[in-house]
């Protein structure tokens, strides 16, 4: 199985400023045959479903605000928020969809400092 | 707009039974690729199953032998049958759909739907 490991548990940003979160794959999630990277970011908001909002490591999903944006490559992965708001508060998850089982991170509870 | 609701869930014992299902609407039921992923009280995300358009049908281990998915394309629901539930198998119940270009992509969600095994 691939694991998953995000980085921190938790963080406290201030409205504005910039909040960095870490995904490790045990494993690369590079599918050499089509050059893709199966690793996909949610956001959860209490009491609500998670919500996709990057896939193929850095493509955003329709709607989402390009304040949020993914980077990364091979087995070290990072979703950023350019400058968070009120409403980015909630809990983000990575996620690889190379192989199953289909794994997650345990998540990242992003709060306002 | 891409709807997903879940249904069935509910309080059973240990040993028990359930059967979930998932509606589906707006989109073309039986060309997509669906899961069902589940989430303990207070805690992470973690898949149970999905099946594909062609139903080739995949089962974390923690349920393997225990949880059946299936899909009904002419009702367009999806259904998870789960015996000898165990109280760890107590969470919300998700179901999802797949993406266009990898069914494996969790694209959209339901809203879930809550299974308590307790005695």
């Amino acid at each position: 199985d691939i694991v998953m490991t995000q980085s921190p548990d938790s963080l406290a940003v201030s409205l504005g400023e910039r909040a960095t979160i870490n995904c490790k794959s045990s494993q690369s999630v590079l599918y050499s045959s089509n050059n893709k990277t199966y690793l996909a970011w949610y956001q959860q908001k209490p009491g609500q479903p998670p919500k996709l909002l990057i896939y193929w490591a850095s493509t955003r999903e329709s709607g989402v605000p390009d304040r949020f944006s993914g980077s990364g490559s091979g087995t070290d992965f990072t979703l950023t928020i350019s400058s968070l708001q009120a409403e980015d508060v909630a809990v983000y998850y990575c996620q690889q969809y190379y192989g199953t089982p289909l794994t997650f991170g345990g998540g990242t509870k992003v709060e306002i400092k | 707009e891409v709807q997903l609701v879940e249904s069935g869930g509910g309080l059973v014992q240990p040993g028990g039974s359930l059967r979930l299902s998932c509606t589906a609407s707006e989109f073309t039921f039986s060309s997509y690729e669906m899961h069902w992923v589940r989430q303990a009280p207070g805690k992470g995300l973690e898949w149970v199953s999905y099946i594909t358009s062609g139903s080739t049908i995949y089962y974390a281990d923690s349920v393997k032998g225990r949880f059946t998915i299936s899909r009904d394309n002419a009702q367009k629901s999806l259904y998870l049958q789960m015996n000898s539930l165990r109280v760890e198998d107590t969470a919300v119940y998700y179901c999802a759909r797949g993406g266009h270009d990898s069914g494996r992509l969790t694209v959209f969600w339901g809203q879930g739907t809550l299974v308590t095994v307790s005695s």
